[in-house]
């Protein structure tokens, strides 16, 4: 089974300042790692993803985030927040090994606020 | 490219009526994915298609929803009869041919269900 906790309901930023959106995840195997994006009355949009590689990987309109296999984890970051960001931000992890499950699995969501 | 489209992208009906949620992929998208929040929780993994085939609907929750791909192309989800808790916003997704679980999902903008 496959899990993704992501144990902020919301974070609070000021403009210009960094961010970061936590993500745990679960997996029997290697995971597949996603973070999307939801702006109001939209579908998610895709901002980054951890494959294999470099444990840092980088997104869309700045965004970065970076792989931890010890501590399980895949925390969205960037150095420097817009305003623009404010969003719902869904973090979420497929199992490598598992080849009969392609879906994703995703956590609850974290809304970003950054305030100006 | 056209994204992910979703019809209508509200509804609201009464509790034991039917609805019927549209999807149209990305054209020669052969994975087709609806995901449903409900009440502003995680993301939930209804079913998958590959064409016209059912590749996974452990997701789905009982046989009141009944998902059809006619032909590989347009799918449709349909809650008959719809109950209070079935109300929430789904989503149609869609990735290209030859996912390895690797490609990022094309989401539509979701259709919010009220049943009242």
């Amino acid at each position: 089974a496959q899990s993704v906790a992501q144990p902020e309901d919301q974070v609070n930023v000021a403009e210009g300042n960094p961010l970061t959106v936590k993500c745990t995840y679960s997996v029997s195997g290697n995971p597949y790692l996603f973070w999307y994006v939801q702006y109001p009355n939209r579908g998610l949009q895709f901002l980054l993803k951890y494959i294999t590689g470099d444990n840092l990987v980088k997104g869309s309109y700045g965004f970065e985030a970076e792989f931890n296999k010890s501590q399980t984890s895949f925390h969205l970051k960037k150095p420097s927040a817009l305003v623009s960001d404010s969003a719902l931000y869904f973090c979420a992890v497929r199992d490598f090994m598992d080849t009969g499950r392609r879906a994703l699995t995703f956590g609850s969501g974290t809304r970003l606020q950054v305030q100006p | 490219e056209a994204g992910v489209t979703q019809f209508p992208s509200h509804s609201v009906i009464e509790k034991g009526q039917t609805v019927t949620l549209r999807c149209d992929p990305i054209s020669g998208h052969d994975n087709l994915y609806w995901y449903r929040r409900v009440m502003g929780k995680e993301i939930k993994f209804l079913l998958h298609f590959v064409k016209e085939s059912k590749q996974d609907e452990s997701g789905m929750p009982n046989n009141r929803f009944l998902a059809e791909r006619t032909g590989g192309t347009y799918s449709t989800l349909k809650v008959q009869p719809a109950e209070l808790e079935d109300s929430g916003v789904y989503f149609c997704a869609s990735s290209h041919k030859g996912d390895r679980g690797g490609s990022p999902l094309h989401f539509g903008n979701g259709t919010r269900l009220t049943v009242t």
